[in-house]
């Protein structure tokens, strides 16, 4: 069975830092990973995906990367705003396996 | 296109009732799928669909049942609800194969009494 872990639980920033946000996995024979925002009370909003032949993945100031063979994946948030503030996702294969999440807080 | 759509957006059920959470989306998608998320477990799946007629169970199915007989609709029925049900519902769906990236609607908050 497919674990996922995020760590840590919670984080706070100052506006402007730079996020860094990591996601583990136990079986390395995933085919995609994806990376989720849900802000408080809201649905997911789906941010990076990132399929198992990648090594990377970029939208804007977010950048997600994968190493399959150590089980890690790590999402990038530059020059973070209070905007970014919300609970992130990492979630492995179709049948999502998900961790329990990174809550982030973005101090203006 | 309005994505993924659930209703309702809130319900309150006595133990014992019964109540079908609906799931459409208008994206002509293969594959759907219902997760439950309850605080400091994160997301689990209970069933899901890979096309019309064909669904299988998830992580937590029991108390849950589920049938697909178009491709836009998968609802997911309580046949007696009890405390332990009281969760946030979410629906998911993406096109068919192990690549492609799933959207959600918007939850469904449920109460058991």
């Amino acid at each position: 069975k497919q674990e996922v872990t995020q760590i840590p639980a919670a984080l706070s920033v100052p506006e402007g830092e730079n996020l860094v946000l990591n996601c583990s996995f136990t079986d390395s024979a995933i085919y995609n990973l994806q990376w989720f925002r849900q802000d408080p009370g809201k649905g997911l909003t789906s941010l990076l995906l990132i399929q198992s032949s990648q090594r990377e993945q970029t939208s804007g100031r977010l950048n997600a990367s994968l190493d399959k063979s150590s089980g890690r994946s790590t999402l990038y948030i530059a020059a973070s705003q209070p905007g970014d503030s919300a609970t992130y996702l990492c979630a492995v294969d179709y049948k999502l396996s998900f961790g329990a999440g990174t809550t982030v807080t973005v101090r203006a | 296109n309005a994505g993924v759509t659930q209703t309702p957006k809130f319900q309150v059920l006595k133990t014992g009732q019964s109540m079908t959470l609906q799931c459409a989306q208008d994206m002509n998608h293969e594959y759907m799928s219902w997760y439950r998320q309850d605080p400091g477990m994160g997301l689990r799946l209970i069933h899901y669909s890979v096309g019309a007629g064909i669904t299988d169970q998830g992580e937590v199915p029991n108390g849950y049942n589920v049938s697909r007989s178009t491709t836009e609709d998968f609802p997911l029925r309580l046949l007696s609800a009890a405390p332990s049900q009281t969760s946030v519902y979410f629906c998911a769906s993406s096109t068919k194969g192990r690549y492609y990236e799933q959207y959600f609607g918007p939850g469904t908050r449920l109460t058991v009494t």
